[in-house]
């Protein structure tokens, strides 16, 4: 079975700082990896996608994320956070199913910006 | 565009009583819905999927049920509520192939 781990649960960082999210996953196929952002008491809004292609790829709100086969790796990073960069962040693995495609979730890690 | 919608937004039920949330999607045609929880501090728990009207799948078994009486429309019900089911709830849909699955802004439910 598929599974997604965020080693990171809280993650504090400077405004106009850079930022690296972990992500690794565990899949047996071609994995389609996704980040996901989430203020609180809202729900997820999706920041970027990975199905094939260039590893690099380029999200909203300037944040990217590079997938790493041998590393088995999707971090995301963002070369200058904002303050309202604060939310939880989810990284997602899609598995295949018949007549559908269901999403596995990371625990998530909670970001802080301070001043 | 398509958009997702559901209600409530925030819920205070007693113990044992039963329970209604509606998830709507507008601007697509025979999507896939789901139904997640989201306790705190944890991520994401699927509870529900279905691919078509009528035609539902459970993650986890539970004190909850779904139906999707019409295309576009997914209920997430209980007929006596447990402590346990407190939590966050949040409905997304997503198209057929390679598509992401796009998020409601999540109903929070509270037992007492």
């Amino acid at each position: 079975a598929q599974s997604v781990t965020q080693p990171d649960i809280h993650i504090t960082v400077s405004e106009g700082a850079s930022l690296e999210l972990r992500c690794n996953y565990s899949y047996g196929a071609t994995p389609y990896l996704f980040w996901y952002v989430q203020s609180p008491g809202q729900g997820l809004q999706l920041l970027l996608k990975y199905f094939s292609g260039d590893t690099l790829v380029q999200g909203i709100k300037g944040f990217e994320a590079e997938f790493k086969r041998s590393q088995s790796s999707f971090n995301l990073r963002k070369p200058s956070v904002h303050w309202s960069d604060a939310a939880e962040y989810f990284c997602a693995v899609r598995q295949l199913g018949f007549g559908n495609e269901k999403l596995t979730f990371g625990t998530g890690t909670r970001l802080t910006i301070i001043p | 565009s398509q958009t997702i919608h559901q209600w409530p937004a925030t819920l205070v039920q007693p113990v044992g009583s039963p329970l209604s949330l509606e998830c709507t999607v507008e601007g697509t045609s025979n999507p896939n819905l789901y139904w997640y929880r989201q306790a705190a501090g944890r991520g994401l728990q699927l509870l529900f999927y279905s691919v078509g009207i009528g035609q539902i799948s459970s993650e986890v078994p539970q004190n909850l049920s779904a139906s999707r009486p019409q295309d576009r429309q997914f209920i997430l019900s209980s007929k006596k509520l447990l402590l346990s089911d407190s939590g966050f709830y949040l409905c997304a849909w997503s198209e057929e192939g390679n598509q992401p699955q796009h998020f409601g802004d999540g109903t929070r439910l509270s037992i007492l």
